[in-house]
């Protein structure tokens, strides 16, 4: 299995708090992803980096903003949390021994009330 | 832009029974396509890919062909098992490298003794 750990695996919070969650990789991949899954909706990417410090959004980034300023991890934090960003999160990472191949996180499940 | 279609669960099979999920797509050039799932509590896994038109993936007695002309990337299994109870997820990535997946919505699969 690929050495990939969410944290932390369940919050709850209230509505405009801010939250972080965190990924942190041992595989020493170049690439890691933020996706959050909803009914209906699937996967939808939030932010992803491509190197330390080089992030880029996804389709769904408003109300995120992610950081990496080393290799092994990668922070997602929600400014203000709404009752929208009630979800499961989860980390992915790849890196291009794999292609494209993705290996996923356990995932984070946030209920924002 | 990129998108996965998938046909709409749940799907009830009882075991030994024949699986089709069906998956198009949308993209601008010559993507490659995924086939993830995700048992329950988990995070996703790849379970087979294709990069090129007419390629088979294969993977557990899954099989899905890359085909251009329909652009459609369906997964088969022919003898399906309790085991395989999980959500079936379609991807696509357009470039090369390791750029962000577009994934379907997901397709829950359960199986039936």
């Amino acid at each position: 299995d690929a050495g990939i750990t969410q944290s932390p695996r369940h919050k709850v919070t209230e509505t405009g708090t801010p939250v972080t969650l965190r990924c942190h990789q041992t595989e020493n991949h170049r690439y890691m992803y933020w996706y959050r899954q909803d009914p209906g909706h699937g996967l939808r990417l939030i932010h992803y980096s491509y190197g330390v410090k080089d992030t880029d959004k996804g389709e769904v980034s408003d109300g995120y903003s992610v950081s990496r300023s080393k290799t092994e991890d990668f922070l997602l934090t929600l400014e203000s949390a709404t009752s929208s960003q009630t979800s499961v999160y989860f980390c992915a990472i790849s890196g291009t021994e794999k292609g494209m191949e993705l290996f996923f996180g356990s995932g984070t499940q946030l209920s924002v009330l | 832009g990129d998108s996965v279609t998938q046909m709409e669960g749940p799907v009830t099979l009882s075991e030994e029974a024949f699986l089709t999920i069906n998956c198009t797509y949308t993209a601008t050039g010559y993507p490659s396509l995924f086939w993830y799932v995700q048992y329950p509590g988990e995070g996703l896994q790849l379970l087979l890919k294709a990069t090129k038109a007419d390629d088979k993936g294969s993977n557990k007695g899954f099989e899905a062909t890359y085909r251009k002309e329909t652009t459609s990337f369906h997964l088969e299994k022919g003898s399906v098992q309790v085991s395989d109870s999980a959500v079936y997820f379609c991807a696509l990535s357009d470039r090369p490298g390791n750029t962000p997946l577009v994934f379907g919505k997901g397709t829950r699969l359960s199986v039936i003794a």
